[in-house]
């Protein structure tokens, strides 16, 4: 069971250029979600899809796209990459019929650099 | 939208010592109140939560008190182990939104 997946681990950028990051689950969650973690300042979401069908935008959409493939798959893209988008990227997916309100399970995360 | 502030940023204490964090929450609807851990380049894992018909949760070292009216909510880490050492992340949620973190605070226990 490998729980949440996310590609790549790694991405180096230059400014301008586009890149799609994927993230599956395989635990039958309903809800998925992106958060972006810089220092001292948490996890802040950027786009979530409480369930597959619907996405919402989050804190932080700014710059970002994403796309709920189906039940197992959200993917978020940057369409021109800035060195403000330049972050650790996660994503998670909860199984909770309420938004928010249970456990999240989250990806080892993406480090994007862009310069 | 909901507002979460986390103090202190940065906590040292000796291996044995009792650490607390805080967190204050904006949104009075907001009832669902969880707590993560990040080790060093590691993924968050949830360690404890708490709803808000419940004033205090405890699991052997670790409780969480939460205190609706003030609208704060404290992580308690007792007999602290070097292996408490990470990032420990308040969140809070009303149910009609995604969770939002607290900015985080770095606990290093000295051993």
């Amino acid at each position: 069971n490998a729980g949440v997946t996310q590609t790549p681990k790694f991405q180096v950028l230059k400014t301008g250029q586009s890149m799609t990051l994927q993230c599956a689950q395989d635990m039958n969650h309903n809800s998925m979600y992106w958060y972006r973690q810089d220092p001292g300042m948490g996890l802040r979401l950027i786009y979530y899809s409480a369930s597959e069908g619907t996405t919402d935008k989050g804190e932080v959409p700014n710059g970002y796209n994403v796309s709920r493939l189906n039940k197992r798959e959200f993917s978020l893209r940057l369409e021109s990459a800035a060195p403000s988008q330049t972050s650790v990227y996660f994503c998670a997916s909860s199984v909770s019929s309420g938004m928010g309100t249970g456990e999240l399970f989250f990806g080892e995360g993406s480090r994007l650099t862009v310069l | 939208g909901e507002n979460v502030e986390q103090h202190p940023s940065t906590l040292s204490v000796q291996e044995g010592d009792s650490a607390v964090i805080k967190c204050t929450y904006s949104d009075s609807a907001s009832n669902y109140f969880p707590w993560y851990k990040q080790e060093l380049g590691k993924r968050p894992q949830l360690i404890i939560d708490i709803r808000s018909n419940v004033g205090e949760k405890k699991d052997q070292r670790i409780a969480v008190t939460l205190n609706k009216t003030a609208k704060h909510f404290s992580l308690h880490i007792t007999e602290t182990q070097p292996e408490d050492s990470a990032v420990y992340f308040c969140a809070a949620s009303s149910g009609r939104r995604a969770l939002t973190f607290g900015s985080g605070t770095r606990l290093q226990v000295q051993p």
